[in-house]
């Protein structure tokens, strides 16, 4: 199965910084790819989907890309709201969805 | 709109059963697939299970994660906008809020989670 390694596991920024998140998946995945955010005792949210698509109504200084392997998360100016746990998910050919370990980001 | 309900959570011991439940409303259940993902206390998420849609009565497509595999039973009954989630043979590592959330590629909508204890 498809392993998933999530980077920093916390972080600590300003109001108006530049946050960036990363997800290493051990096989190619492709675009299978999301990023959903989470806050304390509620479901998540999703953020992107297909690696780096918008999903309705999310904020556009939220963004994603693909490198390869390699997928970057971005806040591009943190808000006090983004105070959240961050978590990116694959699903692969056969469906099977597999989470990073998180990212905590602090303000 | 789209809402997703769960329901069946509770205290069990280890060894036990349960039958978590999610009645779906604002959509075309049976157009969609469905996912069980669980949230032990202050861990991160872990998908545990994927039904597929069955338009046309086709044979829903079913997968497991290696964790709960032979264990747990994911079913649906698309006359009563519902997914299952049968629990057997349950371990205090099970212990965990249970998410019943619609889609594959954009799993957009979430329940509000299902708590289940596994303690003696």
């Amino acid at each position: 199965d498809t392993q998933m390694t999530q980077s920093p596991s916390s972080l600590s920024a300003s109001v108006g910084d530049r946050v960036t998140i990363t997800c290493q998946a051990s096989q190619d995945i492709g675009n299978y790819l999301s990023w959903y955010q989470q806050k304390p005792g509620k479901a998540p949210k999703l953020l992107i989907y297909d690696a780096s698509k918008l999903d309705t109504g999310v904020p556009s200084r939220f963004s994603g890309r693909r490198s390869g392997a390699d997928f970057t998360f971005t806040i591009s100016s943190l808000q006090p709201e983004d105070a959240a746990t961050y978590y990116c998910q694959q699903y692969d050919n056969f469906l099977r969805h597999t989470f990073g370990g998180g990212t905590k980001v602090e303000i | 709109e789209v809402q997703l309900v769960e329901s069946g959570g509770g205290l069990i011991q280890p060894g036990g059963s349960l039958r978590l439940s999610c009645v779906a409303s604002g959509f075309p259940f049976s157009d969609y697939s469905m996912n069980w993902v669980r949230q032990a206390p202050g861990k991160g998420l872990e998908w545990v299970s994927y039904i597929g849609s069955n338009i046309g009565g086709a044979t829903s497509t079913i997968y497991y994660a290696d964790s709960v595999k032979g264990r747990f039973t994911v079913s649906r009954d698309n006359a009563k906008n519902s997914v299952f989630l049968q629990m057997n043979s349950l371990r205090e590592d099970d212990t965990a809020v249970y998410f019943c959330a619609r889609g594959s590629r954009r799993v957009a909508y979430w329940g509000q989670g299902a708590l289940v204890t596994v303690s003696s």
